[in-house]
């Protein structure tokens, strides 16, 4: 079955950095585009970017573009992002999810990674 | 960019009842929209996509309509497991925005 998990909870300090990663299984990594979806408490779910593993073209939304980096390993199935100078309105739950064939729906998703950051 | 709304933004409603959920997009996406349900401390779950196709194991009361900027999606008899919020997402073309979200509860 298709199975997204993610890296365990982070507490960072302001203008730290934060790597959360997400392994698949179940399906051909290769295939599927995996995108990148955060969630402030008590807030909606915001769009960061999606990447392309077979290929690595990225795509990021404007408000993160300079700030993130998303990137893939092909060999272990796993899929990165990078926040870069942490602010305290970066808390959120981090989700990685997959792209649907033929949609960029998102089927399958991680169970999240909460990253807090704090002083 | 694209901006996605929805409304109500907060729908009580009773068991039993029909519910329905409006999504705008400024400018048309075709059919290009799905909708997702998240349960408090869950992860979102797909539940349509190309704005009327039902995700697989989704129950038959939950359906989607509408193309070019305006949407719907309706449970078609609330039952208590469905208290959740719902978002619709954008997927035409980058960024794929998500609309602010309706939460639903039992009246």
């Amino acid at each position: 079955q298709v199975q997204l998990v993610q890296s365990g909870a982070e507490v960072q300090k302001p203008g730290a950095s934060v790597k959360v990663s997400c392994t698949a299984s179940g399906y051909t990594f290769n295939f599927y585009a995996i995108t990148w979806v955060r969630q402030a408490p008590g807030q909606g779910l915001e769009y960061m970017g999606w990447i392309s593993p077979y290929q690595g073209n990225t795509n990021y939304a404007q408000r993160f573009r300079g700030r993130v980096t998303m990137t893939t390993d092909t060999s272990t199935r796993t899929a990165y992002l990078e926040v870069r100078s942490l602010r305290s309105d970066d808390t959120a739950v981090y989700y990685c999810a997959r792209g649907m064939s033929g949609a960029n729906a998102f089927d399958y998703w991680g169970q999240g990674t909460l990253v807090t950051v704090s002083s | 960019d694209i901006q996605m709304t929805q409304s109500p933004s907060s729908l009580p409603a009773s068991v039993g009842e029909r519910v329905t959920i409006s999504c705008r997009a400024s400018q048309g996406i075709s059919n290009s929209l799905a909708w997702y349900q998240q349960t408090p401390g869950k992860r979102p779950k797909l539940l349509i996509y190309h704005a009327s196709s039902l995700q697989s194991g989704v129950p038959s009361r939950f359906s989607g309509s509408g193309s070019g900027t305006e949407f719907t999606l309706t449970i078609s008899s609330l039952q208590p497991e469905d208290v959740a919020t719902y978002y619709c997402q954008k997927y035409d073309s980058a960024p794929f925005t998500f609309g602010p979200g309706t939460k639903v509860d039992i009246k």
